[in-house]
């Protein structure tokens, strides 16, 4: 099983709503990621944990809270979003091939805030 | 950071070979190629990974440039399914966090 999956597929929201973001994967990757994509640009990475532990966060505004449960479970909480927050969020997990971390990347949850 | 800079877009026709070009200047000697693509609606997808020497796999190859300042993905016989974002990208392996530095990517668009 090479799959990560992410609910929900696509989430609108206000501003003042609380919402969540959730991750898994069950192929015992020790790295799990998320990334915010805006239309026609690469993924930007937000968060990094390594082992279930927060290792970067790329100066994420605190409205969004990352949490990582156990090994297999990635979340990311949603609070008073901007409209400029819309984007596509995605999540991503890691693992070592041929020597070298290769990511698998779920296919993401399409955001649209109002 | 160490960037990559791809044309935005190429076209090529179906059942031919595609030659996605990435250049990379500023690379430095512990900098791994990577190259990911993103089909329509997906998320990326990893296709192929270098240091120095060129690498072959199912899906693509990778010629790396002696000098190691460019690279070339090669897909051998192009299909409409492989019609996507390509992304080349680097990726220091002394980064214990693994961070990948993104190109802007190249939309390959394939003709039947």
């Amino acid at each position: 099983d090479t799959e990560v999956t992410q609910t929900p597929k696509h989430l609108v929201m206000g501003m003042t709503n609380k919402k969540s973001l959730k991750c898994e994967q069950h192929m015992g990757h020790r790295a799990m990621y998320w990334y915010k994509q805006k239309a026609k640009k690469p993924p930007e990475l937000m968060f990094v944990y390594s082992y279930e532990k927060l290792s970067i966060n790329e100066s994420v505004p605190s409205r969004f809270s990352p949490e990582c449960p156990n090994s297999s479970l990635l979340n990311l909480h949603l609070h008073a979003l901007q409209p400029e927050d819309s984007a596509l969020y995605l999540c991503a997990s890691s693992q070592e091939e041929e020597g070298e971390e290769t990511q698998y990347f779920g296919p993401g949850t399409r955001l649209l805030v109002l | 950071d160490a960037k990559t800079t791809q044309p935005n877009s190429m076209e090529s026709n179906e059942e031919e070979p595609v030659h996605l070009p990435c250049n990379h200047s500023t690379i430095s000697g512990t900098d791994y190629i990577h190259w990911y693509r993103q089909l329509p609606s997906q998320g990326p997808e990893y296709v192929i990974h270098g240091l120095t020497s060129n690498v072959n796999n199912r899906m693509a190859s990778l010629a790396i440039a002696e000098d190691r300042k460019s690279s070339t993905l090669i897909l051998h016989r192009a299909t409409l399914r492989d019609a996507a974002v390509y992304y080349c990208i680097l990726r220091d392996r002394l980064d214990s966090n693994y961070q990948l530095i993104w190109g802007a990517g190249t939309k390959l668009i394939i003709k039947p």
